[in-house]
């Protein structure tokens, strides 16, 4: 299946720090990448969707100001975690669609856990 | 009532048992279905589609009731690699969290 790599895997920082994690489609053209949170044992949260060379779509109660995503390339998509506090440490994924796959096949990246301290 | 609602286990079968999990989705407009696995602290990975004519993958079989929405996964045979967390997913067309919708996921743990 289609590849999708994040970077980094884990993360710590202090609190007020601002935190990049980004995500990369290997081997396909994601025009549409989105961004998920885990809390423990909750299901995945769609933050926001990110789309190529325009501005992406936060989910209610997102704050975009905090969680700044940047979708430069087709395969390049940033989510930017802003003056992190310890409410932020959560497990963030991201995801992307292959036009080739079956529909509702979407394909995540490894995540990436963030503990603000 | 949540948009796709599971029992959030864990099941804890021995090795070769047979093991069933539910799920419902509140959305009677829902297009399409999923289950998906996700091993601890790892990415989601797409496990199979659900038809409406229900289908099935190996030890694995999927089925779906509209007029119950209600989809259910069976795993017989069960392996100790079968331990993970099954996630019932949605995808509602024209939906506003990115069309899939996710479920809290049912654990699963198989002992030897």
């Amino acid at each position: 299946g289609a590849v999708v790599s994040q970077h980094p895997s884990w993360v710590i920082c202090k609190s007020g720090t601002s935190v990049k994690i980004e995500c990369r489609s290997l081997d396909f053209q994601a025009t549409t990448m989105f961004w998920y949170r885990q809390f423990p044992k909750q299901s995945l949260m769609l933050m926001a969707t990110s789309n190529e060379g325009s501005k992406a779509t936060y989910e209610q109660g997102v704050e975009k100001d905090k969680f700044l995503i940047n979708h430069a390339s087709l395969t390049l998509s940033t989510l930017t975690v802003t003056s992190a506090h310890p409410e932020d440490s959560s497990f963030y994924i991201c995801s992307a669609r292959d036009g080739r796959a079956v529909a509702g096949e979407l394909f995540f990246g490894e995540g990436s856990r963030l503990t603000v301290l | 009532r949540k948009e796709v609602e599971q029992d959030p286990g864990p099941f804890n079968v021995p090795e070769g048992a047979t093991v069933a999990f539910n799920c419902t989705y509140s959305n009677s407009a829902s297009q399409s279905f999923f289950w998906y696995r996700q091993d601890c602290r790892k990415e989601p990975k797409l496990l199979m589609s659900v038809y409406s004519s229900g289908n099935e993958d190996g030890r694995f079989t999927a089925q779906l009731n509209r007029a119950s929405q209600y989809i259910s996964l069976l795993i017989r045979d069960s392996k100790l690699s079968d331990s993970a967390t099954y996630l019932c997913v949605v995808l509602n067309y024209g939906g506003s969290q990115g069309n899939l919708i996710f479920g809290k996921g049912t654990k699963l743990s198989v002992k030897p």
